[in-house]
């Protein structure tokens, strides 16, 4: 069965310094997504991304944020200087079209800053 | 905002029993999903329910949803030790996102 898959599983990294968040999404689906969840608490909407562009992004993406889909496969989240609060599940997740509704989510990499 | 709220909070019940968790969220929505995370995995989807559907099954799953009230509830019957996992509900309103709930944390024991 296809599904998304995330590297790395985990990061550790030191406060200031740039991470990048790699996912691959399933071949055919259409709309692409960041979620992130930090520890006990709820899972947050980060971005969406269709046909090569931001859609939607909440309050969270800021100007640290961004996301690129380089090479047609390959779908990146990248933290330009990490904060301690930044540390969490970060979740991709793809979908075929944006009225199915389903979201198929990867198993997230858990980014700790030091 | 859209989140959705689940109640309860944590549920522990005997194997074969049934669970129930509900949800309720805040403005008006175009579907209603639920997830399963298993401790320390990724989300995976179970079932999803239109603004306007009123029931829905999937195998050993039930949910509703009444759009008056802006609640849901689920349904898991016959549970299995397998069912253990925290469950989200996720609002979409038409917006490109999800908004999910807290989550209701289920324990089956054997």
């Amino acid at each position: 069965e296809p599904e998304v898959t995330q590297t790395p599983s985990h990061q550790v990294t030191q406060m200031g310094q740039e991470v990048i968040l790699r996912c691959v999404p399933i071949s055919n689906h259409l709309y692409f997504y960041w979620y992130r969840q930090i520890l006990g608490q709820k899972v947050e909407f980060l971005v969406s991304f269709y046909n090569n562009e931001i859609s939607e992004k909440s309050e969270i993406f800021d100007d640290q944020f961004s996301v690129e889909r380089p090479d047609g496969s390959n779908f990146t989240l990248k933290i330009r200087s990490t904060k301690l609060e930044d540390s969490a599940m970060y979740f991709c997740a793809s979908e075929w079209g944006s009225s199915t509704g389903e979201l198929f989510f990867g198993e997230g990499s858990r980014l700790t800053v030091l | 905002s859209q989140q959705g709220e689940e109640d309860p909070q944590a549920l522990s019940i005997q194997e074969g029993e049934n669970a129930t968790m509900n949800c309720s969220y805040k403005t008006s929505i175009n579907n209603l999903q639920w997830y399963r995370q298993n401790s320390g995995r990724g989300l995976v989807h179970l079932i999803l329910i239109r603004s306007n559907e009123r029931e829905k099954h999937s195998g050993r799953l039930r949910v509703t949803l009444d759009t008056s009230k802006k609640s849901s509830s689920l349904l898991i019957t016959a549970s299995r030790a397998a069912d253990t996992a925290s469950y989200f509900c996720a609002t979409e309103a038409g917006d490109y996102k999800l908004s999910f709930g807290a989550g209701t944390t289920v324990t089956v024991r054997a």
